[in-house]
């Protein structure tokens, strides 16, 4: 069974510019979420996809934008990069929301460290 | 609305020693818990998880939590700590059927003396 796998595993950008993480969801799931965790803190939901669909969101601005492929992959794009939105991204895959056991268990991949200059 | 309270951020045992990380949480409804471990640089691994099945749930690498809805509270207890153990751990709770939001305390940074 395959875990979840983003890339790249570091990033560093300049404040302005945009920036494209990717993730790949565990075999056999076809949700995935997006989390922030700044340092010291507790990851802060992004949002989440299902069916290619964005199926909840966070409290970030529309500069956070994300898409998921029929391969339930997904990317997290954010515009006008500001120094605050340096953090560790992470990307959490689940089943279908409501199955398995309903309690839509998520299951995180190794992160991917932006930093912005 | 939903909130987690990690009660300590810094806890130290030395090796051996009984673990205890405190999780309270508010929830208008019953929630489903969560504890994960997170070690330096990785991403979070699913330590145990609350479903309504049980209130004592037993999850990986020795550890376990009791759910109390009395006290609103999910504790994270191991019996014998191991240097290995060392790590941040994040209580989450998520309403059901919530589109996938869980809500994270601010973590529990474990220190395992010898």
């Amino acid at each position: 069974e395959t875990g979840v796998t983003q890339s790249p595993t570091h990033l560093i950008k300049t404040r302005g510019q945009q920036v494209t993480l990717r993730c790949s969801s565990q075999s056999g799931h076809n949700t995935v979420s997006w989390y922030q965790q700044a340092l010291g803190q507790g990851p802060q939901f992004i949002f989440q996809y299902y069916r290619e669909e964005e199926n909840g969101r966070g409290n970030f601005p529309p500069r956070f934008s994300g898409l998921q492929f029929p391969n339930y992959s997904s990317e997290l794009n954010v515009n006008a990069l500001e120094l605050d939105d340096s953090a560790l991204y992470l990307c959490a895959s689940s089943l279908v929301p409501g199955e398995g056991d309903g309690t839509d268990t998520q299951y995180f991949g190794p992160g991917t460290r932006l930093t912005v200059l | 609305a939903q909130s987690v309270t990690q009660l300590g951020s810094h806890v130290s045992v030395s090796e051996g020693a009984l673990v205890l990380l405190r999780c309270n949480y508010s929830s208008s409804v019953p929630p489903y818990l969560f504890w994960y471990v997170q070690y330096p640089n990785q991403g979070l691994q699913l330590l145990l998880k609350y479903t309504s099945a049980a209130t004592l749930v037993k999850g990986i690498n020795g550890f376990e939590a009791e759910f109390k809805k009395s006290e609103t509270s999910f504790h994270l207890t191991k019996p014998s700590a191991h240097m290995s153990d060392a790590a941040e751990y994040f209580c989450a709770v998520i309403k059901p059927s919530n589109t996938g939001k869980l809500i994270f305390g601010q973590g529990t940074t474990l220190q395992v003396k010898p």
